[in-house]
């Protein structure tokens, strides 16, 4: 069975860091890309960063380039989301979801249950 | 990037109506269009993909449709499971980018 455990979540200061974690297991995460999704409270869906089955793709959002880092261990079965500079406009629950198998991005056939991340002083 | 513009935003239906959700793409994509169901408190879920089939498990009472730049996802015959939000989603090209959702209220 896939499984997608996000962890790491919190009360932040704005300009503070936070460092998310999404530990999969039940499918060889090797072979897969993988993303981080978010939802800010009441609102629709927004996507994050992508990053692929190797790690040597990279995609980020504008919204948060430059502020969050995208990272994976396949050896660890784990994918992460460094989180920098956060803003209150960052409060939101974050998704881990990964991509279907196939070159190029494809959707998100499995989704983590997500972590909430709140940024207020 | 490409814009994608859920319609409608919300609509209130009976069991049994036909249902129809259009998502419409700011440019021409091929069939790179996917559609997630989101129920209170809970993970999207995958739904159906343009570019394959259903996903097992999901009932053959949905189904999606294509005309230029416009994505549809049709529930033949809404049953009381299916409230919820749904979401479209392009992953044509980067930055991915989904629709603003549309609230199905039974």
């Amino acid at each position: 069975e896939v499984q997608l455990v996000e962890s790491g979540g919190g009360l932040v200061k704005p300009g503070g860091s936070l460092r998310l974690s999404c530990a999969a297991s039940g499918f060889g995460l090797g072979n897969y890309s993988m993303d981080w999704v978010r939802q800010a409270p009441g609102k629709g869906l927004e996507w994050v960063a992508s990053i692929s089955s190797g790690g040597g793709y990279i995609y980020y959002a504008d919204s948060v380039k430059g502020r969050f880092i995208i990272s994976r261990d396949n050896a660890k079965n784990s994918v992460s989301l460094q989180m920098k500079s956060l803003r209150v406009e960052d409060t939101a629950v974050y998704y881990c979801a990964r991509e279907g198998y196939g070159s190029g991005p494809t959707e998100f056939d499995y989704w983590g249950q997500g972590t909430l991340v709140t940024v207020s002083s | 990037a490409i814009q994608l513009t859920q319609s409608p935003s919300s609509l209130s239906t009976s069991v049994g109506d036909r249902v129809t959700i259009t998502c419409r793409a700011s440019q021409v994509m091929t069939s790179t269009l996917a559609w997630y169901q989101q129920k209170p408190g809970k993970s999207p879920k995958f739904l159906i993909s343009h570019a394959s089939s259903l996903d097992d498990g999901v009932p053959s009472r949905f189904s999606v449709s294509e005309s230029g730049t416009d994505f549809t996802l049709t529930i033949s015959s809404l049953q009381p499971e299916d409230f919820g939000t749904y979401y479209c989603q392009q992953f044509d090209s980067y930055p991915l980018s989904f629709g603003g959702g549309t609230k199905v209220e039974i």
